[in-house]
Formats: structure tokens, C-alpha cells, sequence
């Protein structure tokens, strides 16, 4: 299986800031990496897939890079609806496997 | 709008068999991928597996001899059954669509509790 790893596993942040969350797979995924967000009690949501495209509707403060092991998904500038978890997932082989979430919080 | 309903008990006794249905509206589920996937309360993301309207499907190696997924086309519905069921099965279960290569889980289902006890 695909070891998916991100980093940091939770952080405090503020309105407005600038936010970098990282996720590392164990071997080479190409682009194959999409990003979703999960608010309390619901379903996770589809934020970026094929590591850099947005998805329709999702405001273009998210954004997504990396290729190969190692992608970023990068908020620009942090809204009170963005405290959330986050979470990455691979789509390159099977089992299809997340990483074990990024909680974000408010300072 | 595409839509995704689990449905099914949300209370299985040990060593039975966890039963979910997803009901597709609004998009034709021959198109299509379709997923399970779990959450246990706290916890991360688990993929379940997934199945092509033909009736192939691709299970996670964890699961694979107790899971079975399954389509009825004319329903516009897929299936999940877990068989020899424990308490560490209990968990949110969602329904997705999506999952080939190279594919994202781009609609969720709002999820169904199902929980293992006696």
C-alpha cells in the first residue's frame, strides 16, 4: 500500500493568514493526489484533484502543488469557513489510501 | 444535481453482516465509478472499494475477504455487504462516486452510523 503522510497533523492559525499544508506519499504517485476538506459531522468535500485543478465552486484561495512524493496544498488567506480537516489521498494505485488529516484551528 | 443516499440499519450484531444501499439521483450510474468508504468516529479515512456499473470491482486487500459491492442498474443503486462483522467495523459509511486511477471521490454521500454491538 501507498503510504500517505501529511504534515503537520494540527495547527492554530488566524483569520487571514497564510496556511501550507504538506503530504508525502511513500512512492512515486505522479499527479495522481487530490485534497478534501471535512467539517465536523459532514462528508469530506473534493477541494483539488490531480495535485493542481481546482475543483468547480471552490474558492481560488486553495491551492495545490507537487508532483512525484511530495504536494502542498496552500490556503492564501485563511476565512473563518476553512477550520476544518483536511485531508490528502492518492488515486495512483490500489487500495486508494488518505493521509490521517490536518485539523486547523483557530488561534 | 447529482445526489448519493446510504441506507440500512445503523445497529449490526457481532459476526453478522453489515447490509448499506446508495441510491444514485440526478446522474446515470452506468457513467460512472462508485465507492465505499469509511470513517471510524475520530478517525481517518478509510477506502472501502469501488465497482463499474459491468460489475467489476477492485476491494482493499484489508477488507477483501469480507466485503462484497454490488450495482443494480435498473435501481440506479450500489450495495455494500460486510460480512463477520466486529466492533472495530463500527463507523460512518459513505458512499462516493468515483475511484478508477486517477479519479477523485468528487460526490459524497452525507453518510450512514453504523454501529457493531450485541
Amino acid at each position: 500500500d501507498i503510504q500517505m503522510t501529511q504534515s503537520p497533523s494540527s495547527l492554530s492559525a488566524s483569520v487571514g493568514d497564510r496556511l501550507t499544508i504538506t503530504c508525502r506519499a511513500s512512492e512515486n504517485i505522479n499527479s495522481y493526489l487530490n485534497w478534501y476538506q471535512q467539517k465536523p459531522g459532514k462528508a469530506p468535500n473534493l477541494l483539488i484533484y490531480l495535485a493542481t485543478t481546482l475543483q468547480s465552486g471552490v474558492p481560488s484561495r486553495f491551492s495545490g502543488s507537487g508532483s512525484g512524493t511530495d504536494f502542498t496544498l496552500t490556503i492564501s488567506s485563511l476565512q473563518p469557513e476553512d477550520f476544518a480537516t483536511y485531508y490528502c489521498q492518492q488515486s495512483y494505485s490500489t487500495p486508494r489510501t488518505f493521509g490521517q488529516g490536518t485539523k486547523v484551528e483557530i488561534k | 444535481q447529482v445526489q448519493l443516499q446510504e441506507s440500512g440499519p445503523g445497529l449490526v450484531k457481532p459476526s453478522e453482516t453489515l447490509s448499506l444501499t446508495c441510491t444514485v439521483s440526478a446522474a446515470s450510474i452506468s457513467s460512472y465509478y462508485w465507492s465505499w468508504i469509511r470513517q471510524p468516529p475520530g478517525k481517518g479515512l478509510e477506502w472501502i472499494g469501488y465497482i463499474y456499473y459491468s460489475g467489476s470491482t477492485s476491494y482493499n486487500p484489508s477488507l477483501k475477504s469480507r466485503v462484497t459491492i454490488f450495482v443494480d442498474t435498473s435501481k440506479s443503486q450500489f450495495s455494500l455487504n460486510l460480512s463477520s462483522v466486529t466492533a472495530a467495523d463500527t463507523a460512518v459509511y459513505y458512499c462516493t462516486r468515483g475511484g478508477v486511477t486517477g479519479d477523485a471521490f468528487d460526490i459524497w454521500g452525507q453518510g450512514a452510523m453504523v454501529t457493531v454491538s450485541s
